[in-house]
């Protein structure tokens, strides 16, 4: 199906261990993004890329990794797990003409950190 | 720095009540500005956008005006539906770079 997205929808983990969250688009969009959902805090952007195997830190980047090899694809790497990354996490994309930033989300996964 | 700053929730209202969410921005030059509605265990989708001053956007009876001498991009609708319960977002972006900010959200509970 035509679209974007995310899986797992739900993971539990433990402290420590390396988890990796997969989004997946299929429309070839040049821009991809990482937000975190926290209550009071609306989305903060953990890193986003403009192109294969070109990323970029955003807000909130301590404790993850991503990595773009494939223009479809833009797995975010928690290399060690802690409490505080307990969220629910979207990936989305977005075309890159000028007024062309509507970002298109996916269903996002909630990670609960034990 | 830019931030977005929105009204506190949750707004609770009767089926066909009238809708105002308040957003006003701190931003530098004449950024975009933008609605986003996320419905539950979904995510976010654009509900509407605007992209200079005095500019109405507008989609499923939902309106907001660009208003730069208030800084602000209200959200209302007229008669609010029990579908319309969700959490929306006030964001800006300027052109070209991608980089939205957010506002924290206001959930929105319609009532049969």
């Amino acid at each position: 199906d035509a679209g974007i997205t995310q899986s797992p929808r739900y993971k539990i983990t433990e402290t420590g261990r390396q988890v990796t969250l997969m989004c997946h688009q299929t429309w070839s969009h040049s821009y991809m993004f990482w937000y975190r959902q926290d209550l009071g805090h609306g989305l903060r952007l953990i890193y986003y890329s403009a192109a294969a195997d070109i990323t970029d830190k955003g807000e909130v980047p301590d404790g993850y990794v991503v990595s773009r090899s494939k223009t479809e694809n833009f797995p975010l790497t928690l290399e060690s797990a802690t409490r505080s990354q307990t969220s629910v996490y979207f990936c989305a994309s977005s075309e890159t003409r000028v007024g062309g930033e509507k970002l298109f989300f996916g269903s996002g996964t909630q990670l609960s950190v034990l | 720095g830019n931030s977005v700053t929105q009204m506190e929730g949750p707004v609770t209202l009767s089926e066909e009540a009238f809708l105002t969410i308040n957003c006003t921005y701190t931003a530098t030059g004449y950024p975009s500005l933008f609605w986003y509605v996320q419905y539950p265990g979904e995510g976010l989708q654009l509900l509407l956008k605007a992209t200079k001053a005095d500019d109405k956007g507008s989609n499923k009876g939902f309106e907001a005006t660009y208003r730069k001498e208030t800084t602000s991009f209200h959200l209302e609708k007229g008669s609010v539906q029990v579908s319309d319960s969700a959490v929306y977002f006030c964001a800006l972006v300027h052109s070209g770079t991608y980089k939205y900010i957010f506002g924290t959200g206001t959930r929105l509970k319609v009532l049969a």
